[in-house]
């Protein structure tokens, strides 16, 4: 079975530069989730969606975040202007239910480094 | 409101050895209870889950935990622990209506 698939895996770009994120679920889940892990913060919910619309977005950071789910097998993170401070694996993950009563899925992230 | 904590930030046990990983949930129903195991490199991988019946459940990886509601907590266990095993592990507690929280995460060292 494929699982969550996330690309880019690395990605190192300059401060002020967009960066997009690319997620896709396991396939009949319809629950996706997006997070971020850092050494300082651990593992934090940056947004989450159920049947591609997103129910709570209380951990995206700033307006500089954004997150979209357009079907049901694709989901992006973007992040524009990018910040040193932003640099952080971002982790997608997928459930079969978002109200936490599933296990989630998740892919291997997307190590960003922001110069 | 619901809260995880897993009071040991890092363990250091011995190939062979047994180990314990502590959690302890704050939640006013019977939650939903997860362990996952994060490799370098790697997203995190689940280990094993409780949601309800036999409070003692059993895991990949020879993995096990055990569900206290007097104490609130749903330890993991290992008989024998393997140098494959050192990793990062987190506990997390979900239920119907509430996202999933996770703790702040447990990582294991296993010296020779």
């Amino acid at each position: 079975d494929a699982g969550v698939i996330q690309s880019p895996r690395h990605e190192v770009t300059e401060m002020g530069q967009e960066v997009t994120l690319r997620c896709k679920p396991i396939s009949g889940h319809n629950s996706l989730f997006w997070y971020r892990q850092t050494m300082m913060r651990g593992l934090e919910l940056l947004i989450y969606f159920n049947n591609n619309v997103p129910i709570d977005d209380s951990g995206m950071p700033e307006d500089r975040f954004s997150a979209k789910m357009p079907n049901a097998s694709f989901s992006t993170l973007k992040i524009q202007p990018s910040e040193p401070r932003d640099s952080a694996v971002y982790f997608c993950a997928s459930s079969s239910s978002g109200e936490g009563n599933q296990p989630q899925h998740f892919g291997d992230g997307t190590r960003l480094s922001i110069l | 409101a619901q809260s995880v904590t897993q009071p040991d930030i890092h363990i250091t046990v011995s190939e062979g050895a047994s180990l314990e990983l502590r959690c302890n949930y704050s939640y006013g129903a019977t939650p939903y209870l997860f362990w996952y195991v994060q490799s370098p490199g790697q997203g995190l991988q689940l280990l094993l889950k409780y949601f309800s019946g036999d409070t003692l459940v059993q895991g990949i990886k020879g993995f096990e935990a055990e569900f206290k509601r007097s104490q609130s907590s749903f330890n993991l266990r290992k008989p024998s622990v393997h140098w494959s095993d050192a990793a990062e592990y987190f506990c997390a507690v979900g239920s119907g209506g509430f996202k999933t929280i996770f703790g702040a995460g447990t990582r294991l060292f296993v010296k020779a």
